[in-house]
């Protein structure tokens, strides 16, 4: 199994609304990462979890919340998001050298 | 602190024409450098990397060699296909316990038949 697998595809949600992505992967890998992509940009790293610790938050509004519950899933928590938040939200996962990622959650906050 | 910088897009080729999208990069120490390939709607596929200075990363028929020299990482393909238009991301990442994985820009490929 060489995937990452992100669930949902595509979420709309309001301003008010609380709500999760998720993310997992069996290859083992030590690394499990969140990024956000605006149309037309690279992505933006978010989080970084290595051995199931937030290793790197870069300095992340608190309205995204990520959680790592075992080696092999990583969620992203959201609560309060604005119409600026709206973007694809690309988990990878990495054995230590090169990432891989998953197809992403495209997110539409309204 | 570290960076990379690609070259602006979008790149417009012929089919079966050559290509180079340049990669170059700003690290302390000895990074590894990537190439990732992003088609619409898609998430990023890891397309080739290198480890240290002259290695060559291969993979479809891309090509990139990690000068330390020049601090580069250029992509080159003998021959597009229609079907490698895509956004094409160089990235690096330091050999440290952080993890991050820097990417540059991007460049928007486009291959006319």
């Amino acid at each position: 199994d060489t995937e990452v697998t992100q669930t949902p595809k595509h979420l709309v949600m309001g301003m008010t609304n609380k709500k999760s992505l998720k993310c997992e992967q069996h290859m083992g890998h030590r690394a499990m990462y969140w990024y956000k992509q605006k149309a037309k940009k690279p992505p933006e790293l978010m989080f970084v979890y290595s051995y199931e610790k937030l290793s790197i938050n870069e300095s992340v509004p608190s309205r995204f919340s990520p959680e790592c519950p075992n080696s092999s899933l990583l969620n992203l928590h959201l609560h309060a998001l604005q119409p600026e938040d709206s973007a694809l939200y690309l988990c990878a996962s990495s054995p230590g050298l090169g990432a891989f990622f998953g197809q992403g959650t495209r997110l539409t906050v309204v | 602190g570290d960076s990379v910088t690609q070259m602006e897009g979008p790149v417009t080729l012929s089919e079966e024409a050559f290509l180079t999208i340049n990669c170059t990069y700003t690290a302390t120490g000895y990074p590894s450098l990537f190439w990732y390939v992003q088609y619409p709607g898609e998430g990023l596929q890891l397309l080739l990397k290198a480890t240290k200075a002259d290695d060559k990363g291969s993979n479809k028929g891309f090509e990139a060699t990690y000068r330390k020299e020049t601090t580069s990482f250029h992509l080159e393909k003998g021959s597009v296909q229609v079907s490698d238009s895509a956004v094409y991301f160089c990235a690096l990442r330091r050999m440290d316990s952080s993890y991050k994985l820097i990417f540059g820009s991007g460049t928007r490929l486009l291959v006319r038949p």
